[in-house]
């Protein structure tokens, strides 16, 4: 079946510095990958997304970059700010025979410290 | 509404009694989704609605765990007899059309959660 799988937080950085959180999948088909956010106290909220292999999805400084050789979806922001801080899901929807519901990876929480 | 609502936000019940949750989609969405987030966890699917298909209810976690959607827009999800460990709160999202094969990449709206506290 489709699965995700994120590095486990909690992932402390200062502000400005450079952030990746890793995810790679196993999924049947083509499917779509997604990252969510989820700020304090909030709702879960679509970072970005990518649809078929080599697609970059970029959304307020981030970036994922679908992968599909190596069945990776990793987030990647260049400078981090204390806004940032938040707990970050990676995604992804089943194609073909899959489930088509979203699949979570755990989550990953990001503290930046000023 | 703009957004998916939920309701109640906060529901403390005791161990034993039946609870029912509540989502309103965004109108003209055809799929729903129920999701479970346990304290410092991941997102549990729990069921999957699309349009008239039957639900996916492969990610309910026992027998007194049960949803419908009625005129395929409001959802209850119900929970019988609840025990302390389904103390969690509850999500419910919507989306425009399922996935597809070809690429389309559907974004899922969440609603803001009913925390759930069995006691």
């Amino acid at each position: 079946g489709n699965s995700v799988t994120q590095m486990e937080g909690p992932v402390t950085l200062s502000e400005e510095a450079f952030l990746t959180i890793n995810c790679t999948y196993t999924a049947t088909g083509y499917p779509s990958l997604f990252w969510y956010v989820q700020y304090p106290g909030e709702g879960l909220q679509l970072l970005l997304k990518a649809t078929k292999a080599d697609d970059k999805g970029s959304n307020k400084g981030f970036e994922a970059t679908y992968r599909k050789e190596t069945t990776s979806f990793h987030l990647e922001k260049g400078s981090v700010q204390v806004s940032d801080s938040a707990v970050y899901f990676c995604a992804l929807s089943g194609a073909g025979t899959g489930r088509r519901a979203l699949t979570f990876g755990s989550g990953t929480r990001l503290q930046v410290q000023p | 509404g703009a957004g998916v609502s939920q309701s109640p936000s906060n529901k403390v019940t005791e161990k034993g009694k039946d609870v029912e949750l509540r989502c309103d989609p965004i109108s003209g969405h055809t799929a729903l989704y129920w999701y479970r987030q346990s304290l410092g966890q991941g997102l549990e699917f729990l069921i999957y609605f699309q349009g008239n298909s039957a639900p996916d209810k492969s990610g309910l976690p026992s027998d007194r765990f049960s949803a419908e959607r009625t005129g395929g827009s409001v959802s209850t999800l119900t929970i019988q007899r609840t025990q302390q460990e389904d103390s969690a709160v509850y999500l419910c999202a919507s989306s425009q059309h399922y996935p597809r094969a070809s690429g389309t990449a559907t974004e899922a709206f969440f609603g803001q959660g009913t925390r759930l506290t069995v006691v």
